[in-house]
């Protein structure tokens, strides 16, 4: 079945180093959207992403979509630590776009050393 | 004003038992979901309804039925509690079923099967 992949699982940065996480989805994605779970709390939804090579920013977080549109990821400039959380990906399901069923990738943990 | 609720935030129980989780949104969403996060972190999309409507029912054991007495509101009944039951289960909702909505999450329900 269709996959999406994130790597890394995790990542240990000391505060005001650079982060990326990378997503990859086994099949073309009509978009792909990132949310971020604090821990002990729920994902909420960061952005979207839509149109092949797509670059988005908000603030120090820059999300990218690939040209093939079967991969993305997320860039954190100068990470604090109020960046720690979980960081997902996810993409809708082939052939499901009316379903609103999205496939999750892993995520990847980021822990943030002050 | 909370925008997805769930109740409760905790649930302890014992093998065999039945117990139901409660989800409502305030947000005049359409579409509303059921999601698993296992020990590590994995989001397993389980059940979700659009407009009372069962759209996605994923394979899960059928000890679990969902209901949807109105669109804003959407339980979650568990019977025979098995130990593999335990995780988070999170509820979620958006503006319609088409995949490129972003979903909002409710703050969770930590299931312990002990």
């Amino acid at each position: 079945g269709q996959q999406v992949m994130q790597i890394p699982q995790y990542q240990h940065v000391q505060e005001g180093e650079d982060f990326t996480t990378y997503c990859n989805s086994s099949t073309t994605l009509s978009n792909i959207q990132w949310y971020k779970q604090r821990p002990g709390g729920h994902p909420v939804f960061l952005i979207q992403l839509v149109k092949s090579g797509e670059v988005k920013k908000q603030k120090r977080l820059t999300f990218q979509f690939g040209e093939a549109k079967k991969n993305s990821s997320l860039h954190i400039t100068a990470t604090q630590t109020t960046d720690v959380g979980t960081y997902f990906c996810a993409g809708p399901e082939h052939g499901s776009s009316n379903t609103g069923k999205l496939i999750f990738g892993q995520g990847t943990t980021l822990q943030v050393k002050p | 004003d909370t925008a997805v609720s769930q109740t409760p935030k905790y649930l302890v129980t014992q093998m065999g038992n039945d117990k139901s989780i409660k989800c409502e949104q305030n947000l005049g969403h359409d579409t509303m979901y059921w999601y698993k996060q296992d020990s590590k972190k994995f989001l397993k999309i389980m059940f979700s309804y659009n407009n009372k409507e069962l759209i996605i029912n994923e394979t899960v054991p059928n000890r679990f039925s969902p209901k949807s007495p109105d669109k804003a509101h959407l339980n979650l009944h568990i019977n025979s509690l098995e130990l593999g039951d335990s995780a988070v289960y999170f509820c979620a909702s958006s503006q319609g079923q088409i995949s490129s909505y972003e979903q909002y999450f409710g703050p969770g329900t930590r299931l312990t099967v002990t």
